[in-house]
């Protein structure tokens, strides 16, 4: 497998503008998180989906950022409009749930100018 | 609510050396506990995990790490560092239920030669 897959790598954009992250989860695996990582606030969870249905989106800063999940392959994260505040490298990640491990893919490095 | 704390931001030892990286956490059961490594511009990788059973947990690259209830610790060692080793460390505790990893603020390793 090819593990999650995550796009674009580094996104720059300038205030205001919608920014689009987009996250291929492993094939099979039915629950898919969302992470942001800042030096200052480390790795914090945006938002939880379990079959595709989000479950836990109490860690999603503000209005500003939404996430879907149309299916089981494929989930977005969207910031519109962005802001200088939402630099940082957002990680997706997927598991199979229960006691299992979430894997990680390779990030998306956002800097908004 | 599940925390983690890990204690040392920056260890650093020399190649050769033991090593030994504190992860402390807060959860009222048995939690699942992770160890991931990150290393720069890359995601997040999965160096060992406990969910039950033997207290003693072998992982990747010759990491192991050691779950003790009566101190909420799992801490990660290896007995001899290599200079690839130099990365970030994160501990990670997920609750049986929520299975949602939440992740510690990451301890840097610099391996000196």
């Amino acid at each position: 497998d090819a593990g999650v897959i995550q796009s674009p790598r580094h996104e720059v954009t300038e205030m205001g503008q919608e920014v689009t992250l987009r996250c291929k989860p492993i094939s099979g695996h039915n629950s898919l998180f969302w992470y942001r990582q800042t030096m200052m606030r480390g790795l914090e969870l945006l938002i939880y989906f379990n079959n595709n249905v989000p479950i836990d989106d109490s860690g999603m800063p503000e209005d500003r950022f939404s996430a879907k999940m149309p299916n089981a392959s494929f989930s977005t994260l969207k910031i519109q409009p962005s802001e200088p505040r939402d630099s940082a490298v957002y990680f997706c990640a997927s598991s199979e749930g229960g006691n299992t491990e979430a894997f990680f893919g390779q990030g998306t490095r956002l800097t908004v100018v | 609510a599940q925390s983690v704390t890990q204690p040392d931001i920056h260890i650093t030892v020399s190649e050769g050396a033991s090593l030994e990286l504190r992860c402390n956490y807060s959860y009222g059961a048995t939690p699942y506990l992770f160890w991931y490594v990150q290393s720069p511009g890359q995601g997040l990788q999965l160096l060992l995990k406990y969910f039950s059973g033997d207290t003693l947990v072998q992982g990747i690259k010759g990491f192991e790490a050691e779950f003790k209830r009566s101190q909420s610790s799992f801490n990660l060692r290896k007995p001899s560092v290599h200079w690839s080793d130099a990365a970030e460390y994160f501990c990670a505790v997920a609750s049986v239920g929520s299975y949602i990893p939440t992740f510690g603020r990451g301890t840097s390793l610099i391996v000196h030669p």
